[in-house]
């Protein structure tokens, strides 16, 4: 059983696509969250959504967007990609309490052409 | 906003205890300490985490002076299976009104355990 899922895992697509990646967790957990990795492999956090309210949203593009339709999703919509959103994306959720121990999902390597 | 700072790599042999720093000058009153873990092509995982003093699990011990502006990691006799980045995480979820929730992750030790 798959704690923390995200589909697809590889996405390969051209310059100014819209995209999306999906995330779903079955833990219960009641907060989930997207970073970004790069080729450095900082790690980033984009946004956190707590019971679908949207609580952590760093400054990224506003082409980025989550959108939480139950407590158990969070999927992340990018729209007109460009070449510098190439990087692994990473959903991961938490208890709100417990929000320091996050099971993450395996990633989704986006590369952009 | 508590940066962190990390060497970004250390090497290690089997058998010996690899200890990894993190600096978070700026740590706020209500950041909690955490250490991640990530192989290649995974997500990270957690390990460990604390707020002040001394914290023990299965694992891994987290050592965190008074004033906190450090941590440290502590990993007793590692093997080749621990070769991994391991990461520094700051911050406090943040609570009632939204985007006031940060959450920082240092650059990433790269460990690498020799044979």
């Amino acid at each position: 059983d798959t704690a923390v899922s995200q589909t697809p895992k590889y996405l390969v697509t051209q310059m100014g696509n819209d995209k999306s990646i999906k995330c779903e967790q079955n833990l219960g957990h009641d907060t989930m969250y997207w970073y970004k990795q790069d080729s450095k492999k900082f790690l980033k956090i984009m946004f956190s959504y707590n019971n679908k309210e949207l609580i952590i949203n760093e400054t990224v593009p506003n082409r980025f967007s989550p959108k939480s339709p139950d407590k158990a999703h969070l999927n992340l919509h990018i729209n007109s990609l460009e070449l510098g959103d190439s990087a692994v994306y990473f959903c991961a959720s938490s208890p709100w309490r417990d929000y320091y121990e996050q099971y993450f999902g395996p990633g989704t390597r986006l590369t952009v052409t | 906003l508590a940066k962190t700072t990390q060497p970004i790599s250390m090497d290690s042999y089997e058998g010996q205890e690899v200890n990894i720093t993190c600096s978070h000058n700026n740590i706020a009153t209500n950041d909690y300490i955490t250490w991640y873990q990530q192989f290649p092509s995974q997500g990270p995982r957690f390990i460990i985490q604390g707020y002040k003093t001394k914290v023990t699990n299965e694992v891994a011990s987290l050592f965190i002076p008074a004033d906190r502006k450090s941590s440290t990691l502590s990993l007793p006799r590692v093997s080749l299976s621990d070769t991994a980045v391991y990461y520094c995480l700051v911050g406090d979820p943040g609570h009632g009104s939204s985007n006031t929730g940060k959450l920082i992750f240092g650059q990433g030790t790269t460990l690498q355990v020799k044979p």
